[in-house]
Protein backbone atom coordinates (compact mmCIF):
# COMPACT_ATOMS: atom_id res chain seq x y z
CA UNK A 1 0.00 0.00 0.00
CA UNK A 2 0.76 3.65 -0.06
CA UNK A 3 2.18 3.76 -3.54
CA UNK A 4 2.81 7.21 -5.07
CA UNK A 5 3.79 7.50 -8.78
CA UNK A 6 5.42 9.98 -10.72
CA UNK A 7 5.15 10.43 -14.83
CA UNK A 8 7.44 11.34 -16.48
CA UNK A 9 10.13 9.73 -15.14
CA UNK A 10 12.74 11.52 -16.85
CA UNK A 11 11.87 14.55 -19.80
CA UNK A 12 14.25 16.86 -21.54
CA UNK A 13 12.72 20.17 -22.86
CA UNK A 14 14.19 23.42 -24.37
CA UNK A 15 14.91 26.47 -22.72
CA UNK A 16 12.09 28.49 -22.78
CA UNK A 17 9.49 25.88 -22.86
CA UNK A 18 7.03 24.87 -20.19
CA UNK A 19 6.64 21.10 -18.72
CA UNK A 20 4.28 19.37 -16.46
CA UNK A 21 5.36 16.86 -13.74
CA UNK A 22 2.71 14.62 -12.76
CA UNK A 23 2.39 13.23 -8.94
CA UNK A 24 -0.30 10.60 -8.14
CA UNK A 25 -1.35 8.45 -4.92
CA UNK A 26 -2.13 5.13 -6.34
CA UNK A 27 -3.91 3.57 -3.37
CA UNK A 28 -4.91 6.18 -1.42
CA UNK A 29 -6.25 9.66 -0.81
CA UNK A 30 -4.11 12.15 -0.06
CA UNK A 31 -5.42 15.72 0.92
CA UNK A 32 -1.96 16.68 1.16
CA UNK A 33 1.23 16.48 -1.06
CA UNK A 34 4.24 17.80 -1.12
CA UNK A 35 7.53 18.84 -3.87
CA UNK A 36 10.89 18.70 -3.27
CA UNK A 37 14.24 19.40 -5.69
CA UNK A 38 17.29 18.04 -5.09
CA UNK A 39 20.39 19.22 -7.08
CA UNK A 40 23.18 16.61 -7.77
CA UNK A 41 24.98 15.36 -4.79
CA UNK A 42 22.46 17.77 -2.77
CA UNK A 43 19.83 17.13 -0.20
CA UNK A 44 15.98 17.36 -0.71
CA UNK A 45 14.42 20.92 -0.58
CA UNK A 46 11.13 21.44 -0.17
CA UNK A 47 9.50 23.69 -2.79
CA UNK A 48 6.03 23.31 -1.71
CA UNK A 49 3.39 22.24 0.09
CA UNK A 50 0.09 21.42 -1.73
CA UNK A 51 -3.39 20.81 -0.70
CA UNK A 52 -6.47 19.86 -1.97
CA UNK A 53 -8.93 22.41 -3.44
CA UNK A 54 -6.51 25.04 -2.12
CA UNK A 55 -3.46 27.22 -3.41
CA UNK A 56 -0.01 25.71 -3.10
CA UNK A 57 2.19 26.84 0.14
CA UNK A 58 5.56 27.42 -1.41
CA UNK A 59 8.78 27.97 0.61
CA UNK A 60 10.90 30.45 1.49
CA UNK A 61 12.79 31.60 -2.42
CA UNK A 62 10.93 29.17 -4.59
CA UNK A 63 8.94 31.57 -7.00
CA UNK A 64 5.16 30.66 -7.35
CA UNK A 65 4.76 32.24 -10.57
CA UNK A 66 7.42 30.17 -11.97
CA UNK A 67 6.43 26.60 -10.58
CA UNK A 68 2.59 26.24 -10.65
CA UNK A 69 1.62 23.56 -8.78
CA UNK A 70 -2.30 22.25 -8.90
CA UNK A 71 -3.89 19.85 -6.58
CA UNK A 72 -7.52 19.26 -7.63
CA UNK A 73 -8.24 16.27 -6.72
CA UNK A 74 -7.41 13.88 -3.87
CA UNK A 75 -4.81 11.66 -5.76
CA UNK A 76 -2.99 14.34 -8.27
CA UNK A 77 -1.26 17.14 -7.71
CA UNK A 78 0.90 18.73 -10.64
CA UNK A 79 3.85 20.76 -11.04
CA UNK A 80 4.53 23.05 -13.69
CA UNK A 81 7.72 24.59 -14.48
CA UNK A 82 7.38 27.40 -16.32
CA UNK A 83 9.87 28.71 -19.27
CA UNK A 84 12.25 26.32 -18.04
CA UNK A 85 15.93 27.42 -17.60
CA UNK A 86 19.18 25.29 -17.40
CA UNK A 87 19.20 26.02 -13.73
CA UNK A 88 15.95 24.08 -13.68
CA UNK A 89 17.76 21.48 -14.34
CA UNK A 90 16.80 19.12 -10.87
CA UNK A 91 15.77 15.99 -9.74
CA UNK A 92 12.23 16.70 -8.41
CA UNK A 93 10.35 14.53 -6.02
CA UNK A 94 7.11 14.75 -4.72
CA UNK A 95 5.42 13.06 -1.69
CA UNK A 96 1.58 12.38 -0.78
CA UNK A 97 0.95 12.31 2.61
CA UNK A 98 -1.29 9.65 4.32
CA UNK A 99 -2.44 9.28 7.77
CA UNK A 100 -0.14 6.56 9.72
CA UNK A 101 0.43 5.41 13.09
CA UNK A 102 -0.59 8.52 14.76
CA UNK A 103 1.03 11.12 12.42
CA UNK A 104 0.54 11.94 9.07
CA UNK A 105 3.68 10.44 7.31
CA UNK A 106 4.46 11.15 3.57
CA UNK A 107 5.06 8.31 0.97
CA UNK A 108 7.67 10.08 -1.95
CA UNK A 109 7.54 9.12 -5.45
CA UNK A 110 10.43 7.61 -7.91
CA UNK A 111 11.08 11.55 -8.80
CA UNK A 112 11.84 13.13 -12.14
CA UNK A 113 14.96 14.14 -13.69
CA UNK A 114 14.30 17.16 -15.60
CA UNK A 115 17.09 18.44 -17.83
CA UNK A 116 16.79 22.10 -19.64
CA UNK A 117 19.43 22.20 -22.79
CA UNK B 1 15.90 26.00 15.13
CA UNK B 2 15.09 23.02 13.68
CA UNK B 3 17.71 21.20 11.58
CA UNK B 4 19.30 17.53 11.20
CA UNK B 5 23.29 17.36 10.31
CA UNK B 6 25.02 14.47 9.27
CA UNK B 7 28.53 15.34 9.32
CA UNK B 8 29.69 12.05 7.17
CA UNK B 9 29.73 13.32 3.53
CA UNK B 10 31.05 9.89 2.10
CA UNK B 11 31.83 7.07 4.02
CA UNK B 12 34.26 4.23 2.23
CA UNK B 13 34.49 0.53 3.61
CA UNK B 14 35.30 -2.54 2.55
CA UNK B 15 32.56 -5.42 2.13
CA UNK B 16 31.80 -7.17 5.66
CA UNK B 17 32.70 -4.39 7.50
CA UNK B 18 30.10 -2.73 9.80
CA UNK B 19 29.46 0.90 9.59
CA UNK B 20 27.87 3.42 11.52
CA UNK B 21 25.83 7.01 9.91
CA UNK B 22 25.65 9.54 12.36
CA UNK B 23 22.74 11.78 12.37
CA UNK B 24 22.06 14.51 14.64
CA UNK B 25 18.81 16.97 14.96
CA UNK B 26 17.71 19.72 16.40
CA UNK B 27 14.15 20.51 17.67
CA UNK B 28 12.18 22.07 20.52
CA UNK B 29 9.16 19.83 19.75
CA UNK B 30 8.72 17.43 22.76
CA UNK B 31 6.70 15.52 19.86
CA UNK B 32 8.40 14.86 16.84
CA UNK B 33 9.15 11.64 14.11
CA UNK B 34 12.48 10.57 12.75
CA UNK B 35 13.48 8.64 9.51
CA UNK B 36 15.51 7.43 7.68
CA UNK B 37 15.88 6.54 3.72
CA UNK B 38 18.38 5.39 1.42
CA UNK B 39 18.93 6.78 -1.74
CA UNK B 40 20.22 4.31 -4.60
CA UNK B 41 21.63 5.31 -7.78
CA UNK B 42 18.37 5.22 -9.36
CA UNK B 43 17.25 8.41 -6.90
CA UNK B 44 13.78 6.77 -5.62
CA UNK B 45 13.66 7.26 -1.79
CA UNK B 46 13.60 3.77 -0.02
CA UNK B 47 11.83 4.32 4.01
CA UNK B 48 14.14 2.35 6.42
CA UNK B 49 12.77 3.42 9.92
CA UNK B 50 10.56 5.91 11.35
CA UNK B 51 10.82 6.53 15.12
CA UNK B 52 8.72 9.21 17.41
CA UNK B 53 10.25 11.06 19.79
CA UNK B 54 8.70 8.92 23.30
CA UNK B 55 9.65 5.22 22.03
CA UNK B 56 13.84 5.33 22.87
CA UNK B 57 14.06 1.59 21.95
CA UNK B 58 16.52 0.33 19.74
CA UNK B 59 15.52 -1.60 17.03
CA UNK B 60 17.22 -4.01 14.60
CA UNK B 61 15.81 -5.10 11.19
CA UNK B 62 18.09 -7.63 9.59
CA UNK B 63 21.86 -6.42 9.17
CA UNK B 64 20.43 -2.51 9.86
CA UNK B 65 20.16 -1.23 13.46
CA UNK B 66 19.37 2.05 14.78
CA UNK B 67 20.23 4.04 18.01
CA UNK B 68 18.11 6.63 19.21
CA UNK B 69 19.21 8.67 22.10
CA UNK B 70 16.89 11.63 23.28
CA UNK B 71 20.29 12.88 25.66
CA UNK B 72 22.18 13.79 22.92
CA UNK B 73 19.80 14.20 19.63
CA UNK B 74 20.80 11.58 17.96
CA UNK B 75 19.36 8.97 15.39
CA UNK B 76 22.20 7.12 14.51
CA UNK B 77 21.90 3.76 11.98
CA UNK B 78 24.71 0.90 11.68
CA UNK B 79 24.86 -1.68 9.02
CA UNK B 80 26.36 -4.89 9.97
CA UNK B 81 28.31 -6.90 7.97
CA UNK B 82 28.25 -4.25 4.63
CA UNK B 83 27.42 -5.24 0.86
CA UNK B 84 27.83 -3.53 -1.94
CA UNK B 85 23.90 -3.45 -2.50
CA UNK B 86 24.13 -1.09 0.23
CA UNK B 87 26.25 1.36 -1.59
CA UNK B 88 23.65 4.57 -1.35
CA UNK B 89 23.19 8.00 0.07
CA UNK B 90 21.69 7.89 3.21
CA UNK B 91 19.20 10.42 4.59
CA UNK B 92 18.29 11.32 8.01
CA UNK B 93 14.78 13.32 8.38
CA UNK B 94 13.30 15.13 11.03
CA UNK B 95 9.29 15.88 10.91
CA UNK B 96 8.91 18.28 13.97
CA UNK B 97 5.53 17.47 14.27
CA UNK B 98 4.58 19.84 11.14
CA UNK B 99 4.22 16.92 8.80
CA UNK B 100 7.07 18.57 6.79
CA UNK B 101 10.22 16.75 6.68
CA UNK B 102 13.47 17.96 7.10
CA UNK B 103 16.45 16.22 5.56
CA UNK B 104 20.01 15.83 6.72
CA UNK B 105 22.58 16.62 3.86
CA UNK B 106 23.11 13.01 3.35
CA UNK B 107 26.09 10.26 3.80
CA UNK B 108 27.10 8.57 0.97
CA UNK B 109 28.20 4.88 1.79
CA UNK B 110 30.42 2.90 -0.61
CA UNK B 111 30.59 -0.23 -0.22
CA UNK B 112 33.93 -1.68 -1.77
CA UNK B 113 34.07 -5.68 -2.88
Amino acid sequence: GAVVSQHPSWVICKSGTSVKIECRSLDFQATTMFWYRQFPKQSLMLMATSNEGSKATYEQGVEKDKFLINHASLTLSTLTVTSAHPEDSSFYICSASAHSGGTYEQYFGPGTRLTVT
Amino acid sequence: AQKVTQVQTEISVVEKEDVTLDCVYETRDTTYYLFWYKQPPSGELVFLIRRNSFDEQNEISGRYSWNFQKSTSSFNFTITASQVVDSAVYFCALDPGTYKYIFGTGTRLKVLA
